[in-house]
């Protein structure tokens, strides 16, 4: 069976602290998609990154940060110097080859205060 | 403009109304999909279309919700003799390629409310 797994739900920072949202995820495929996702308050689910099975490399886009391990079934995501409009819920989400849905974890909301 | 576009934005309806909700995808998106959000929740898969077939329904949670696409454009997700428990915000997702490894790209929902 899918699923996403993100621990923490709630997590509040102060500008410029840098924050690791968790997510860990269960699948027997062996080719599969994992995605992140923002959702401010707005509602409007934004897309953040997409990374496949075979591909582990770590990848950084400005204050963005992705943490891909299979070993560890883990995708994490690190914002650097977080800013109040990092301030959102947060998605992780899966998908398999042979699928067609996202499933997504819970979210985790991020705080930032300036 | 160039997103997806859901309509309404709230809708509050009695209980045991039926509600229609609209999806209009990014032009030239292939796939569409449908998604249920609770208070505190990820969204849950609800369907699926590649252009006017309807692929997949099995996340739909009873015979009383109904998707349709006839032309493979803009969707329609019905919901008939609303109970409570169908309060929810309803997100519409459109991704350019077949199957899920494209990115999908989400409208603002359309937040039910039912009294």
């Amino acid at each position: 069976a899918q699923k996403v797994t993100q621990a923490q739900t709630e997590i509040s920072v102060v500008e410029k602290e840098d924050v690791t949202l968790d997510c860990v995820y269960e699948t027997r495929d062996t080719t599969y998609y994992l995605f992140w996702y923002k959702q401010p308050p707005s509602g409007e689910l934004v897309f953040l990154i997409r990374r496949n099975s075979f591909d582990e490399q770590n990848e950084i886009s400005g204050r963005y940060s992705w943490n891909f391990q299979k070993s560890t079934s883990s995708f994490n995501f690190t914002i650097t110097a977080s800013q109040v409009v990092d301030s959102a819920v947060y998605f992780c989400a899966l998908s398999e080859e042979a699928g067609t849905a996202l499933i997504f974890g819970k979210g985790t909301t991020l705080s930032v205060s300036s | 403009g160039a997103g997806v576009s859901q309509s309404p934005r709230y809708k509050v309806a009695k209980r045991g109304q039926d509600v229609a909700l609209r999806c209009d995808p990014i032009s030239g998106h292939v796939s569409l999909f449908w998604y249920q959000q609770a208070l505190g929740q990820g969204p849950e898969f609800l369907t699926y279309f590649q252009n006017e077939a309807q692929l997949d329904k099995s996340g739909l949670p009873s015979d009383r919700f109904f998707a349709e696409r006839p032309e493979g454009s803009v969707s329609t997700l019905k919901i008939q003799r609303t109970q409570q428990e169908d309060s929810a915000v309803y997100l519409c997702a459109s991704s350019l390629g077949l199957g899920s490894n494209q990115p999908q790209h989400f409208g603002d929902g359309t937040r039910l409310s039912i009294l």
